[in-house]
């Protein structure tokens, strides 16, 4: 009974690549949620998605950064031209519904940019 | 003025005592939540709640609709407790948690 999978763990980018982090929510889930904290900072909401669609994308920055949830596969949060202030832990949630139910985190992914 | 306030930021105890957390929110909400993040990083959901009182082991969590305030208990503590311990609140009006920003407990033995 798998938990909420992310990966990588730890991703080392130079300013300018591409960083892409994969989330397989828990089996039966259909929601996701993306999370950032920023060193020495709280979690922020990013984006929140279903199969197939984007429901809330009012934390994520407009450039660069795109969020997607395919029918098939992982939910992928993908960040271009990345930045040394991309620099942080990414979460990753899951829920099997809408609002009713506690949201289940992976164990994140830490992006450092060199 | 961050619409999810937590205190206290840092918190040492002794092993065997009795631990509070509290938790202030400005907005209407459907759910506050109660996130513990261990040092290595990861995230576990402790609690969600909308209204009175929840159990777990030693720990318990309760909310006032009305004051708009939760506490986060921790019965005779462990050095095993020891963590960062955030409230989230589900606004009434969406989907996304807007966080606390932690609060920091040490247990020593």
């Amino acid at each position: 009974n798998a938990g909420v999978m992310q990966n990588p763990r730890h991703l080392v980018r130079r300013r300018g690549q591409e960083a892409r982090l994969r989330c397989s929510p828990m089996k039966g889930h259909s929601h996701v949620y993306w999370y950032r904290q920023l060193p020495e900072e709280g979690l922020k909401f990013m984006v929140y998605l279903q199969k197939e669609n984007i429901i809330d994308e009012s934390g994520m920055p407009k450039e660069r950064f795109s969020a997607e949830f395919p029918k098939e596969g992982p939910s992928i949060l993908r960040i271009q031209q990345v930045v040394r202030g991309d620099s942080a832990a990414y979460f990753c949630a899951s829920s099997p519904r809408r609002n009713d139910q506690p949201q289940h985190f992976g164990d994140g992914t830490r992006l450092s940019i060199l | 003025k961050n619409e999810v306030e937590q205190s206290p930021q840092n918190l040492t105890a002794q092993e065997g005592e009795f631990i509070t957390i509290n938790c202030s929110y400005s907005v209407g909400i459907s759910a506050l939540h109660w996130l513990q993040q261990h040092p290595g990083g990861g995230i576990v959901s402790l609690f969600m709640l909308s209204s009175g009182k929840k159990k777990h082991g030693r720990l318990i969590a309760t909310i006032n609709i009305q004051e708009k305030h939760s506490s986060l208990h921790i019965t005779a503590s462990h050095p095993r407790d020891s963590a960062v311990y955030i409230c989230a609140a589900r606004k009434s009006s969406g989907d996304k948690l807007t966080f606390g920003t932690g609060t920091r407990l040490a247990v020593r033995p």
